[in-house]
């Protein structure tokens, strides 16, 4: 993997789903890995930054989890509500390279 | 604190002209970045400075492309001779802290249309 891949592109689920997105990136030479949400009107937000091998993240219902030797990064939202609709982005390295973004839309 | 802050919100300019936009980073954050994004795309990196250096540059940005930031404080983002191409939201970030916690603070974006 060359650049930073996202899937899936857009996900509709039903509120009160759970659901799960998945970042791919270089897993060579890895500094930190970083996911942001972007909801529409708004500026992109940090969620979480994930430095080492393993590493679990959570806030609420989201969390995250990393694996930098296969180079994938999974973001899990719990019990999914229509405020949780939004752009979710993942981004490597020291220059933030970001991914295309997986589009979450919560149906009430 | 009021956030990050970029001025214009939009643009319009015809292919062609020159545009300039400025962005207000969080005060007492020494990091800048620039980023392009379209639809469909993640943000692009276009450059970051640290405090009025300017550490990197996209290889893909074109050298119609330019970006200052004088005394460390706010940034402007220059674009020579439009192109249609050039048609994106332009988004400024800022933070504060180096690995392993930096976390980026984002403006609002600057929304250009080249005609």
């Amino acid at each position: 993997i060359l650049n930073v891949e996202q899937s899936p592109q857009s996900l509709h689920v039903q509120e009160g789903d759970s659901t799960n997105f998945t970042c791919s990136f270089p897993s060579s030479n890895f500094y930190a890995l970083h996911w942001y949400r972007w909801e529409t009107a708004k500026s992109p937000e940090a969620l979480f930054v994930m430095t080492l091998n393993g590493d679990e993240k959570k806030k609420g219902r989201i969390s995250a989890t990393l694996n930098t030797k296969e180079g994938y990064s999974y973001l899990y939202i719990k019990g999914s509500q229509p405020e949780d609709s939004a752009t979710y982005l993942c981004a490597r390295g020291q220059n933030f390279v970001f991914g295309p973004g997986t589009r979450l839309s919560v149906l009430p | 604190d009021t956030g990050v802050s970029q001025d214009p919100r939009h643009k319009i300019t015809k292919r062609g002209q020159n545009v300039t936009f400025r962005c207000d980073p969080i005060s007492e954050h020494n990091r800048l970045y620039w980023y392009r994004q379209t639809l469909g795309q993640g943000p692009e990196f276009l450059t970051y400075f640290q405090n009025e250096a300017q550490l990197e540059k996209s290889r893909l940005l074109s050298d119609r492309f330019s970006a200052e930031r004088p005394k460390g404080s706010f940034s402007t983002l220059e674009i020579q001779r439009t192109e249609q191409g050039d048609s994106a939201m332009y988004l400024c970030a800022s933070s504060s802290e180096g690995w392993p916690n930096e976390k980026l603070f984002f403006g609002s974006g600057t929304q250009l249309s080249v005609l």
